[in-house]
């Protein structure tokens, strides 16, 4: 089946602080998601994005489909920011598949 | 409406107990699945319905039973089970499998389940 990496694992930021978190897979998709997961455990979608570039508020998300990557941008980070991302594609029928996704610790 | 809806939010049940998790989505979605996570894991898939019927078991032990009365409803049921099947059980839909449309999954708030 298809291999979706997320990196880093982890990473702690200062308030206000930017980042960027990247989804590597090994085959071409049809659906690729970009998920915030709270403390609660309610798994938020972000991005809906196989390929492209989308922009919500603070976020945005590129997709570059024959490159097999996918990038999520954090500009001027919250606390509320905190949580985990994932990254979760789809090839074909196939159901989604997870990344092991990336725990962000924002601090005031 | 553009939710997936899940009741209860929380459960507690022992081994010998008999309980039912609840899923709900109005979008028209003729896809529903059954996701389960470990803390620290990500989310594993379960089981996919599609256009109401069971599509995929993905290996899944019989204690969990899977139902879908109907294209808006999709029912997991709990019998017997184990202290290691406690995790957060979440439920999404999709417009097909293959997720054509501009949302992809949209997935519930889901159930926490403890079994003791």
């Amino acid at each position: 089946g298809i291999q979706v990496e997320q990196s880093p694992p982890d990473l702690i930021l200062q308030e206000g602080a930017n980042s960027t978190l990247r989804c590597n897979f090994s085959d071409s998709v049809n659906n690729l998601q970009w998920f915030h997961q709270n403390p609660w455990g309610q798994l938020i979608n972000l991005f809906y994005i196989p390929s492209g570039t989308k922009q919500n508020g603070r976020l945005s998300a590129t997709t570059v489909a024959t490159e097999r990557y996918s990038l999520l941008y954090i500009s001027s980070s919250q606390t509320t920011d905190s949580g985990v991302y994932f990254c979760a594609l789809q090839r074909g029928n196939t159901p989604l598949v997870f990344g092991k996704g990336t725990r962000l610790s924002v601090i005031a | 409406d553009t939710e997936v809806t899940q009741t209860p939010k929380h459960l507690v049940m022992g081994m010998t107990n008999k309980k039912s998790l609840k899923c709900e989505q109005h979008m028209g979605h003729r896809a529903m699945y059954w996701y389960k996570q470990k803390a620290k894991k990500p989310p594993e898939l379960m089981f996919v319905y599609s256009y109401e019927k069971l599509s995929i078991n993905e290996s899944v032990p019989s204690r969990f039973s899977p139902e879908c009365p109907n294209s808006s409803l999709l029912n997991l049921h709990l019998h017997a089970l184990q202290p290691e099947d406690s995790a957060l059980y979440l439920c999404a839909s999709s417009q097909d499998r293959a997720g054509r449309v501009v949302y992809g999954y949209t997935f519930g708030s889901g159930t926490r389940l403890t079994v003791v």
